[in-house]
């Protein structure tokens, strides 16, 4: 299987830092690339998206995406409290419309 | 809003009996997934369906199985629960489309004893 790949942290960052998440995938096919936010009890939400090579900003979050290296990663500038989740990566299957997940990476931010 | 609606949040039942997961969703998606997700393991997909009465395996089709026998529904059955199908499961729906991304349910966390 296919498999997408994230530290799990815990990543610690104070309130105001940029935080860095970073995910890289196997399957050299891939060419839809998404991050979910999952606060603890929760399902996944969706805050990002990126298709392309380069760098797609939506407010206060970047997504950067190499193909040639196969890499994925997640700005969010500013951090806050309030971003404190677990962020997982997701790639889209290359046969099919269902998605492989990485294992999430523990956000804390502290006041 | 995407809506995707899972009939239960919380549901606890006993080894062997049969139990059925319930999701709809209200925009029209052509496909429907479902995962199930355990500390560690991440999410792992079970089944999915593109069309009404199609489904197909995922990476962990064993001691399951599924029903969508309309666009907007999509059951998962544990035929025979067991304990090691302790598990939060999540429903998604998505169009068709490689760039399609998956909008999940709330969730049904299930204990079985």
């Amino acid at each position: 299987q296919k498999e997408v790949e994230q530290n799990s942290g815990p990543l610690s960052v104070p309130e105001g830092a940029i935080a860095s998440l970073n995910c890289t995938y196997s399957d050299r096919g891939s060419q839809s690339f998404f991050w979910y936010r999952q606060y603890s009890g929760k399902s996944p939400e969706l805050i990002m998206f990126i298709y392309s090579n380069g760098d797609k900003e939506d407010g206060r979050f970047t997504a950067q995406l190499n193909k040639a290296s196969q890499y994925v990663s997640l700005l969010i500038r500013d951090s806050q409290p309030s971003d404190s989740a677990t962020y997982l990566c997701a790639v889209n299957r290359n046969s099919g419309y269902a998605l492989n997940f990485g294992k999430g990476t523990s956000l804390l931010v502290t006041p | 809003d995407v809506k995707v609606t899972q009939s239960s949040r919380y549901l606890v039942k006993r080894t062997g009996e049969k139990v059925f997961l319930e999701c709809v969703q209200d925009m029209d998606h052509e496909n429907m997934f479902w995962y199930r997700q355990d500390p560690g393991l991440g999410l792992r997909l079970i089944y999915f369906s593109y069309d009404v009465k199609m489904k197909e395996k995922g990476d962990i089709p064993e001691g399951y199985s599924v029903s969508r026998e309309k666009k907007e529904r999509f059951s998962l059955i544990l035929e025979s629960a067991s304990t090691n199908q302790t598990s939060m499961y999540l429903c998604a729906s998505s169009f068709t489309g490689s760039r399609a991304p998956l909008h999940f349910g709330n969730g049904t966390r299930l204990t079985v004893t």
